[in-house]
């Protein structure tokens, strides 16, 4: 298995609902990201986990709650979002922990409308 | 701090045609680059990468990138694109803690 997964492909939310984005890799990978692509314009660095445990946070607002499980298995809680922070969400993932030499491999992105 | 700057917004070309896609780096240090494709509605896939050593690096798909260190540059050809090239290309450059910081993108048009 050598690829990243997310779910759902596409979300619409309102901006009361609590939804969440999941993100899964079975290649051994140490380390694991989330990335906000807005249209047009390149992926965004939000959060880090290396070896299960959270090492940048870009300063994203706490409506956005990320929880790493297991070292295959990276969330995104959503709770009380704005319009503007529809986007596609992009899940990474690269083997050795977060060094700057490694390649992250990517997911398809979840697409988020929040109405 | 260290960041990517892509030269071009969008790059239209003809089928069979040479690209060439520009992108310069600001770093006083050493730098790790990457290029990666965005195809429409998917995420983003590894091309080619500079770590060090040769400076001319080939990847994926027939592109090719050469490390200019006197220019700052990592400038990213092929020789001849297809039709089904045609994606958005981003340079990017590692700032520590494996976080990437990418270029504004280049919208490669390959045209019939």
């Amino acid at each position: 298995d050598t690829e990243v997964t997310q779910t759902p492909k596409h979300l619409v939310m309102g901006m009361t609902n609590k939804k969440s984005l999941k993100c899964e890799q079975h290649m051994g990978h140490r380390a694991m990201y989330w990335y906000k692509q807005k249209a047009k314009k390149p992926p965004e660095l939000m959060f880090v986990y290396s070896y299960e445990k959270l090492s940048i946070n870009e300063s994203v607002p706490s409506r956005f709650s990320p929880e790493c499980p297991n070292s295959s298995l990276l969330n995104l809680h959503l709770h009380a979002l704005q319009p503007e922070d529809s986007a596609l969400y992009l899940c990474a993932s690269s083997p050795l922990g977060g060094f700057d030499q490694e390649t992250q491999y990517f997911g398809p992105g979840t697409r988020l409308l929040v109405l | 701090a260290q960041s990517v700057t892509q030269l071009d917004s969008q790059v239209p070309v003809f089928e069979e045609a040479p690209v060439e896609l520009r992108c310069n780096y600001s770093s006083s240090v050493s730098v790790y680059l990457f290029w990666y494709v965005q195809y429409p509605n998917q995420g983003l896939q590894l091309l080619l990468k500079y770590l060090s050593g040769s400076t001319l690096v080939k990847g994926i798909n027939g592109f090719e990138a050469e490390f200019n260190k006197s220019q700052t540059s990592f400038h990213l050809r092929k020789p001849s694109v297809h039709i089904s090239d045609t994606a958005e290309y981003f340079c990017a450059v590692t700032v520590g803690g494996g976080k990437l910081i990418f270029g504004q993108g280049t919208e490669l048009s390959v045209k019939p």
